[in-house]
């Protein structure tokens, strides 16, 4: 199973662009990278997904380079409101390939 | 609207006494999964069920039971050899078909015993 490493934490000011980077060196041929964000005393929700490349969505993109051993989530002109736990979860979830394991996750606050 | 459902969203025991928590989803969706969640710290794996009748140990799963008798429903039952249960308690749900299908979570159980 892929093992994830993220930074702790990160502060950002409000209107930055905000890049939070997860390694995962022994990623599988099947695996798919999957981020979340998780406010307090909530369950986590899904930001965006990649399995190779760049992928682009109305609130983030996330770029993956070729040998697929890390991943960047980035979140363009953050808000006071994107201050939240941002996990890394990478694998698949079909078959007996099921057991999704979350990393510590990244603690991001944003200040103005 | 589709989603899941943990209730309560606070609930308190006594040391010594099983609890059960409920999770229920209506996106029928086949795997289910239980996490905890301690006070800054990540989620942390205690059972999955990729289909019904059918479960697997996570990464901590000593001290706690679960069952999968129907498709929409995973409660969990923290028995009274969890060391630690005080914890913040995540029910998920994957449609397990689909090999990038992410997680889907409910709103949490806050668990207190005393």
């Amino acid at each position: 199973l892929a093992k994830t490493t993220q930074p702790i934490s990160m502060d950002s000011y409000e209107g930055q662009e905000v890049n939070i980077t997860c390694s995962h060196n022994n990623i599988a041929t099947n695996d798919y990278i999957t981020w979340y964000q998780q406010f307090p005393s909530q369950g986590p929700r899904f930001i965006i997904q990649g399995y190779k490349t760049k992928v682009t969505n109305e609130v983030a993109s996330l770029f993956i380079p070729a040998d697929r051993k890390s991943s960047t989530l980035s979140l363009p002109r953050v808000s006071l409101s994107d201050t939240a736990v941002y996990y890394c979860l990478v694998g698949v979830n079909t078959g007996t390939a099921s057991k999704l394991t979350f990393g510590t996750g990244t603690r991001l606050q944003v200040t103005l | 609207d589709g989603g899941i459902t943990q209730s309560p969203k606070y609930l308190f025991r006594k040391e010594g006494q099983n609890v059960t928590l409920s999770c229920e989803q209506n996106l029928n969706h086949d795997a289910m999964y239980w996490y905890r969640q301690d006070p800054g710290q990540g989620l942390r794996l205690i059972y999955y069920s990729q289909i019904v009748n059918d479960f697997q140990k996570g990464d901590i799963a000593e001290g706690y039971s679960v069952s999968r008798e129907k498709k929409e429903s995973f409660p969990l039952t923290v028995t009274s050899a969890q060391k630690n249960p005080t914890a913040f308690y995540l029910c998920a749900s994957t449609t397990g078909r689909r090999p990038d299908s992410p997680l889907h979570f409910g709103n949490g159980t806050r668990l207190t015993v005393t």
